[in-house]
């Protein structure tokens, strides 16, 4: 099945800073999503983005699916910004969504 | 605005015991499927739902169970629970394949502790 890898695995910011965050995947896909885990466990959907770029607010995403990866920005980082991001990918081949282990993002005041 | 709800919120169990996690949408969506959240792990697919009467195997179905014989209800059966499923469990729809907006919505998830 396809393969999802996030990077980097952990990330420690100061507030304000900008950061970016990775997604590699093994095959061609049709639905590429990303995710915000806060600290209560919540997840949340930021952006549907199977290829293009997308922009909400001070969080952005592009996804170039001709070279299987996919980018999340996020600027001037808050605390509240802080919990774990996932993305989540489905092939052409199937209906399955399958996820990548995720950053867990931490932002110090 | 129900969305998609989860219950119970936390379950203890003993192992051999059989236990069910429900999840209810109210939006109609054609996707539904059930994961499992372990440290170290990430979020795993265990099964999911195309539609009523149509289920498929995830990445982890090994000693689950499921059914969808209504659109909106998609019950999750552990049949002799083990300590290795001792984990948080999150269950999620979605629109069907090609809709404008595939977007998956999660459930706030089961806290499920086998002792």
């Amino acid at each position: 099945g396809i393969q999802v890898e996030q990077s980097p695995p952990d990330l420690i910011l100061q507030e304000g800073a900008n950061s970016t965050l990775r997604c590699n995947f093994s095959d061609s896909v049709n639905n590429l999503q990303w995710f915000h885990q806060n600290p209560w466990g919540q997840l949340i959907n930021l952006f549907y983005i199977p290829s293009g770029t997308k922009q909400n607010g001070r969080l952005s995403a592009t996804t170039v699916a001709t070279e299987r990866y996919s980018l999340l920005y996020i600027s001037s980082s808050q605390t509240t910004d802080s919990g774990v991001y996932f993305c989540a990918v489905s092939s052409n081949r199937d209906d399955k969504i399958i996820f990548g282990k995720g950053t867990r993002l931490h932002i110090l005041p | 605005d129900a969305g998609i709800t989860q219950s119970p919120r936390y379950k203890i169990t003993e192992t051999g015991r059989q236990v069910t996690l429900m999840c209810h949408q109210t939006w109609s969506h054609s996707y539904m499927f059930w994961y499992r959240q372990d440290l170290g792990h990430g979020l795993r697919l265990i099964y999911y739902s195309a539609a009523a009467d149509i289920t498929d195997k995830g990445e982890v179905p090994d000693g689950y169970v499921v059914s969808r014989s209504k659109t909106e209800n998609f019950p999750l059966t552990l049949e002799s629970a083990t300590r290795s499923q001792t984990s948080v469990y999150f269950c999620a729809s979605s629109e069907s394949r090609g809709a404008a907006n595939e977007k998956l919505f999660f459930g706030s998830g089961t806290q499920l502790s086998v002792l």
